[in-house]
């Protein structure tokens, strides 16, 4: 079953546009992870927020989570079209269980 | 260090053959998860092993099953094949026990005729 639900399911920007992705889901978490996947391959991992952290960076990356509207959201700045790919937020809600992934949002850098 | 490795990539059966798919893990890790993914469904969590043992179980029917070596080497089987098995099997290692960061192989795509 999913616990997150990303939005948009789908976006196209322009090389160097700032693209936001957004996640929600409906139970209380131990952390939410984004990870990237490339034409159906594996994924990536790209970032880890803990519950008790409201922002973190990483490089282009910008992750926010608000635990109080169980959302978080993912920000790539100066997208490149290296960026195309689709993005998954996925949630663990305590220590010993797996991840519940989202349903991705797939991402168009057109160059 | 060598990433996750999956064996084969592609695969094409028919309904009622059973499959088998392979997962080196990294070196060192000790746990391995198993996802499904589809058009449809999105990732679905199928089990995690973790020293030879499962350690969870995602809602899928008794036809998925798998195993752990002492290795950590794992390979998990889908007997009696349905059409809405195709799919990418991706499996994913970590040192221990949903350690935050899981490292994924590049799957297997399953296809069923």
């Amino acid at each position: 079953s999913q616990q997150g639900e990303e939005d948009p399911q789908a976006l196209s920007i322009q090389e160097g546009e700032n693209a936001t992705m957004n996640c929600s889901y409906k139970t209380s978490i131990n952390n939410l992870q984004w990870y990237r996947q490339n034409s159906g391959r594996g994924l990536v991992h790209l970032i880890l927020i803990r519950s008790n952290e409201r922002e973190k960076h990483s490089g282009r990356l910008r992750v926010t989570l608000d635990t109080s509207k169980k959302s978080s959201s993912l920000l790539i700045t100066a997208s490149r079209a290296a960026d195309t790919a689709s993005y998954f937020c996925a949630t663990v809600s305590s220590g010993n269980t797996p991840l519940v992934f989202g349903k991705g949002t797939r991402l168009s850098v057109i160059a | 260090k060598a990433g996750v490795t999956q064996t084969p990539r592609y695969l094409i059966k028919t309904r009622g053959q059973q499959v088998t798919l392979s997962c080196s893990p990294i070196s060192g890790h000790r746990s391995v998860s198993w996802y499904q993914q589809t058009p449809g469904q999105g990732l679905q969590f199928l089990f995690e092993y973790f020293s030879e043992t499962q350690r969870n179980k995602g809602n899928f029917p008794g036809r998925f099953s798998g195993r752990q070596f002492s290795n950590s080497r794992s390979e998990m089987n889908v007997s009696t094949l349905e059409l809405g098995d195709s799919a990418l099997y991706l499996c994913a290692s970590s040192p221990d026990r949903y350690q935050e960061t899981q490292y994924f192989g590049p799957g297997t795509r399953l296809l069923v005729l």
